[in-house]
C-alpha cells in the first residue's frame, strides 16, 4: 500500500515568486491536511480538505492557499514568498481522525 | 484554547535502557484520542501509538506504551529496551474532532522531545 507521497522533496525560491506543492494521499483516503514545521514555531496546521472542499483553516494569511482534486491529490500553493516561509511542508492523510494521520516526508521549501 | 505540552526539549538515554517522555494537554472534551509520532532524521511523522480516552487500559505497542492519566490530562510516552533507531524528535499529538462536513479536524502538536539513544 503506498504512503502518502509529497513532491517535490526540495524546492530553493526566491522572496516574491510563488510555488505550489503537491501531495498524493493513501488510497481510499479523502481527507487531506498541510502543516507548516519550523524550528522556531514548531508544527502549525495550515489547512485541510475533505471532498475537494477546504472544511479546516488554520491562522496563516491568504498567500497561504490550497485545493483538492476528485482523486484527492491536493496542491498547496504560497504566493509572494517571504523569507518566513522557509519551512518543511507536511502533508497528512487520514480515513478517520481517529486512527490518526499518515504523514509524507515533506516538502523543505527555502526562500532566497 | 486546546493545548498540548511538553517539558522536556531534550533526553537521553543508554541503549537497552528504559526513557519516558512527558505530555501534558488541555481539552474540555470527555471522548477523545491522543497519539505518540516519531520524526527521525528522514523528517517523515511516523505514528507511534494512539489511546482513546474513553479505554481505561494503556495502551500498548511492543517496546512503546503509554501511561495515561485522564483526570490529570497527562500521555507519557515508555520506550524500553531502547534502540539506535529510536533516536528521533518525538511529538505528542491532539486531533481536533470537528467532525462536520466529513472533516478530520486537525492535530494540535506539541513543541517535541528530541531523544538521543547512546550506545
Amino acid at each position: 500500500k503506498a504512503g502518502v507521497t509529497q513532491t517535490p522533496r526540495y524546492l530553493i525560491k526566491t522572496r516574491g515568486q510563488q510555488v505550489t506543492l503537491s501531495c498524493s494521499p493513501i488510497s481510499g483516503h479523502r481527507s487531506v491536511s498541510w502543516y507548516q514545521q519550523t524550528p522556531g514555531q514548531g508544527l502549525q496546521f495550515l489547512f485541510e480538505y475533505f471532498s475537494e472542499t477546504q472544511r479546516n483553516k488554520g491562522n496563516f494569511p491568504g498567500r497561504f492557499s490550497g485545493r483538492q482534486f476528485s482523486n484527492s491529490r491536493s496542491e498547496m500553493n504560497v504566493s509572494t514568498l517571504e523569507l518566513g516561509d522557509s519551512a518543511l511542508y507536511l502533508c497528512a492523510s487520514s480515513w478517520t481522525a481517529n486512527y490518526g494521520y499518515t504523514f509524507g516526508s515533506g516538502t523543505r521549501l527555502t526562500v532566497v | 484554547a486546546q493545548t498540548v505540552t511538553q517539558s522536556q526539549p531534550e533526553m537521553s538515554v543508554q541503549e537497552a535502557e528504559t526513557v519516558t517522555l512527558s505530555c501534558t494537554y488541555d481539552t474540555s472534551e470527555s471522548d477523545y484520542y491522543l497519539f505518540w509520532y516519531k520524526q527521525p532524521p528522514s523528517r517523515q511523522m511516523i505514528l507511534v501509538i494512539r489511546q482513546e480516552a474513553y479505554k481505561q487500559q494503556n495502551a500498548t505497542e511492543n517496546r512503546f506504551s503509554v501511561n495515561f492519566q485522564k483526570a490529570a490530562k497527562s500521555f507519557s510516552l515508555k520506550i524500553s529496551d531502547s534502540q539506535l533507531g529510536d533516536a528521533a524528535m518525538y511529538f505528542c499529538a491532539y486531533p481536533t474532532t470537528l467532525n462536520y462536513g466529513g472533516s478530520q479536524g486537525n492535530l494540535i502538536f506539541g513543541k517535541g522531545t528530541k531523544l538521543s539513544v547512546k550506545p
